[in-house]
């Protein structure tokens, strides 16, 4: 079975600095990894995927993350936060079978300060 | 940009009534899910449903829990009988490739 971290379930930051996000993973097989957006009563938005190939990968809104295998781990990182960003961030994984069904981390309340 | 769609996005009910929740994938995918979330916690996977029977189901995906595809368009999910802690935002997916689209949610009060 796999599961899902996400270390800090609340996260402040200034307009204009890094924004990191951790995500860590435990799974027996090789994993897909995603992270989701998701803004008040709103549904889950994907922000990028990690499946195979290029362990950096890039996303919507400026977003990157990058699968380090030896650290079972996905963090997701912006540049520079800007307002819009503030919302809640769901990593999941998912396996390769054919169902491919999502585990979600708990999620972490992403808040950007002026 | 086909999207999923779910209707109602509120739902009330007393408890111990039925409530089936709809979703509409988009048109040509062939792997439909339904997650919930209850207020504060995680989205949790409920059930998959490919060429019209359930693939995979979690441990809450009891026998209150019952999922059709009525037509070449909708996908639904009944709950029986609910209870007070089925209050939660359910949310449908459907999936194309490794990929999985998710609708708006339908948030269901139990009273």
């Amino acid at each position: 079975a796999q599961s899902v971290t996400q270390l800090g379930s609340h996260v402040s930051v200034s307009e204009g600095a890094l924004v990191l996000l951790r995500c860590n993973y435990s799974s027996s097989v090789p994993p897909y990894l995603f992270w989701y957006v998701q803004y008040p009563n709103q549904g889950l938005q994907l922000l990028l995927k990690y499946t195979t190939g290029a362990t950096l990968v890039k996303g919507i809104n400026g977003f990157e993350a990058e699968f380090k295998k030896s650290e079972t781990s996905f963090h997701l990182t912006k540049p520079s936060a800007h307002m819009s960003d503030a919302a809640e961030y769901f990593c999941a994984v998912s396996l390769s079978g054919s169902a491919r069904q999502l585990t979600f981390g708990s999620g972490t309340q992403l808040t950007v300060l002026p | 940009e086909p999207e999923v769609t779910q209707t109602p996005s509120h739902q009330v009910t007393q408890m111990g009534q039925e409530v089936i929740l709809r979703c509409v994938p988009i048109s040509n995918h062939l792997y439909f899910y339904w997650y919930r979330q209850i207020l504060g916690q995680k989205v949790e996977f409920l059930v998959s449903f490919y060429n019209n029977e359930i693939s995979e189901k979690s441990e809450i995906f009891d026998d209150q829990f019952s999922v059709e595809r009525p037509d070449g368009s909708n996908f639904t999910l009944k709950i029986r009988s609910t209870k007070l802690e089925d209050s939660a935002m359910y949310f449908c997916a459907s999936r194309e490739a490794n990929e999985q689209f998710f609708g708006p949610g339908t948030r269901l009060t139990v009273l």
